[in-house]
């Protein structure tokens, strides 16, 4: 999946305690984006980054999700006092800065699978 | 991000080109038109994307057609290997925006 790297590739947490994932963007990509896939349906955006900055979070639930882009090291996507309903695939995706023409295609990762016990 | 429609799946046999429809009659005159498709429960490739002139990459074509309503997408010569679901995606380019996933196509690729 073009470079962008994901870990966990599995994780499994028991209800209340937090899940963090991490995300590598790809190369020289300075915008990350999240995604999950909950069981049989599709995939839904939650927040887009740029270095240490949050740009759109319209997707993100309002409590207990979080995400950060530090100016070093990967995106983090955290999940505080899980519940069973955040059990889903977790996907990030990078895109490359080409100036103003830009098409901003985005590079996936192989995605976070959380399963909450 | 004008809305897209695409037929919930298709089937194909192997070897033989796969044309994949989307509709997207509200689109923009700013508006791209992207494709990506989704391999099992694998993170989802990008495939290629246009604005009004058809695109070929080494994965796949893209027909727009003139008035920017439709377009397809075209596998020349599917494989096994191509089995997924595609997604058509009207997205506005200069600005890196989220994705909106629709529910895509099925396509299944037989011996």
């Amino acid at each position: 999946n073009a470079g962008v790297m994901q870990n966990p590739r599995h994780l499994v947490r028991r209800r209340g305690q937090e899940a963090r994932l991490r995300c590598s963007p790809m190369k020289g990509h300075s915008h990350v984006y999240w995604y999950r896939q909950l069981p049989e349906e599709g995939l839904k955006f939650m927040v887009y980054l740029q270095k240490e900055n949050i740009i759109d979070e319209s997707g993100m639930p309002k409590e207990r999700f979080s995400a950060e882009f530090p100016k070093e090291g990967p995106s983090i996507l955290r999940i505080q006092q899980v519940v069973r309903g955040d059990s889903a695939a977790y996907f990030c995706a990078s895109s490359p800065i080409q100036g103003a023409r830009a098409s901003y295609e985005q590079y996936f990762g192989p995605g976070t699978r959380l399963t909450v016990t | 991000d004008a809305k897209t429609t695409q037929p919930p799946s298709m089937d194909c046999a192997e070897g033989r080109a796969a044309n994949l429809p989307c509709n997207h009659s509200t689109i923009s005159g700013n508006e791209y038109v992207y494709w990506y498709r989704q391999i099992h429960s694998q993170g989802p490739q990008y495939i290629i994307h246009g604005l009004k002139n058809n695109e070929t990459n080494e994965m796949a074509s893209l027909i727009i057609t003139e008035d920017r309503k439709s377009s397809t997408l075209i596998l020349p010569h599917a494989t096994l290997r191509d089995t997924a679901v595609y997604y058509c995606i009207v997205r506005v380019t200069g600005t890196a925006s989220k994705l909106t996933f629709g529910t895509g196509t099925r396509l299944q690729v037989t011996l």
